[in-house]
Order: structure tokens, then C-alpha cells, then sequence
């Protein structure tokens, strides 16, 4: 079955430091690029940060930037987001997402597959 | 960065049709792809390009887009069809970040 696994969220202090993982199955990981994003309780989604399918290009919203860390490991099918610095605006679901895209119209982007989340409560 | 605003919510009745827009500048540029999100469960992508619905999307979901706005149309609405919606393009800085659309509530009446 293709489908995305995310872990590693939980309850953390201001200021410290957790690491998500999400691990993908069902399809040839590293022919994607893939990306992470956030959704504090009751609001709405927020994009966090992407990484190409060889790690040469990593981008981050500038929210996260200089805290957050996207990487991945292809031979374990896996993504990771290290994050450091955290705040209590950190506090929300991550998702981690497959980008599909098509090369009609000069081209387009999407994200074809999601995993189910993990929750990052920052919170003293 | 780039911005897409959306109306917070809209209301349509049982049957009938509803456009969701999402507007922004980076939109010149790129097209949006669209989302459905129920409650307590993880987007589901509805339509990408310029209007490309992935298998197991009803047809009547479609999209389309001019100058700096998407828009998104469930004609017919079912009462399935009541979620959050949101718009998602590439920023318009010209590197590969992204961005969302502020969200709109539907409810099918």
C-alpha cells in the first residue's frame, strides 16, 4: 500500500529540541521530492519546508527558518524534521507530503499523498 | 513570500453549486492545486493543474483559473462535500517554496 507513516511528536518545553520522522512505503522514495506541513488546532495549513528527491535543494517558510532542519534518507525511505528552538507557536499537527507534478501548462506542482500526522504540543 | 486569501466561509445548499476562490500574485505565475479537509483527518488533494481531478475525485469537483485568482466549484454539492478547503501554489519568489490559502469552511445546507 503507498501511504506515509509520520513519528516523533509529542510534548516538549520551550526551547528544546524534537525530531520527526516519516517513513514512506509503497513507492520509489527518492523519485520524489517531499515536504512537510503544520496545522496548529482549529487553524489553518501551513507549509513548513521541502526537500528535493537528492537533498541538493532544502527550503523552509520563514517561520521555521534557522530553526527547523529538513532531511532525508533514501535508503530507509525516510524524512525527517529536526526541530530546535521550539515555541509554543510550533504547537500543531505535522504532516509530511508527496509532490507529484505535470509538465502541461509549464508545469505544475501538488501534493498527491499525506500521512495522518504526528502532534507537537510546545507547552512548559 | 507570497499570500493566497480566501473567503473564511461559504454556505451552499444540498444540490446546488458553489465557487471557492483564492486569490494572490503568485497565481500570475503558477497554478493552484486544491485540498478537502475533514475534521480530524489529513488533506485530500481534490484538483491540481489546471484542472486535473486524481482518481476517485467526483467530476463534480472542478477548477480553474485567470490572472491572480483559482477558483474551485463543486457543482451539485453533496453533503459530504462539507470540509475546509485550501489553495496551495508555489511562492512567487521564484525558488521552490510553497504556500497555502487561508482556508474556506464549506456547508452544505
Amino acid at each position: 500500500e503507498v501511504q506515509l507513516a509520520e513519528s516523533g511528536g509529542g510534548l516538549v518545553q520551550p526551547g528544546r529540541s524534537l525530531r520527526l520522522s516519516c517513513v514512506a512505503s509503497g513507492f520509489i522514495f527518492d523519485d520524489y521530492a517531499m515536504h512537510w506541513v503544520r496545522q496548529a488546532p482549529g487553524k489553518g495549513l501551513e507549509w513548513v519546508s521541502t526537500i528535493s528527491w537528492n537533498s541538493s535543494y532544502r527550503g523552509y517558510a520563514e517561520s521555521v527558518k534557522g530553526r527547523f532542519t529538513i532531511s532525508r534518507d533514501n535508503a530507509k525511505n525516510s524524512l525527517y524534521l529536526q526541530m530546535n528552538s521550539l515555541r509554543a507557536e510550533d504547537t500543531a499537527f505535522y504532516y509530511c507530503a508527496r509532490e507529484e507534478w505535470g509538465t502541461a501548462y509549464g508545469g505544475y506542482w501538488y501534493f498527491d499523498l499525506w500521512g495522518r500526522g504526528t502532534l507537537v504540543t510546545v507547552s512548559s | 513570500s507570497s499570500e493566497l486569501t480566501q473567503d473564511p466561509a461559504v454556505s451552499v445548499a444540498l444540490g446546488q453549486t458553489v465557487r471557492i476562490t483564492c486569490q494572490g500574485d503568485s497565481l500570475r505565475s503558477y497554478y493552484a492545486s486544491w485540498y478537502q479537509q475533514k475534521p480530524g483527518q489529513a488533506p485530500v488533494l481534490v484538483i491540481s493543474g489546471n484542472n486535473n481531478r486524481p482518481s476517485g475525485i467526483p467530476d463534480r469537483f472542478s477548477g480553474s483559473s485567470s490572472e491572480k485568482t483559482a477558483s474551485l466549484t463543486i457543482t451539485g454539492a453533496q453533503a459530504e462535500d462539507e470540509a475546509d478547503y485550501y489553495c496551495n501554489s508555489r511562492d512567487s519568489s521564484g525558488n521552490h517554496l510553497r504556500v497555502f490559502g487561508t482556508g474556506t469552511k464549506v456547508t452544505v445546507l
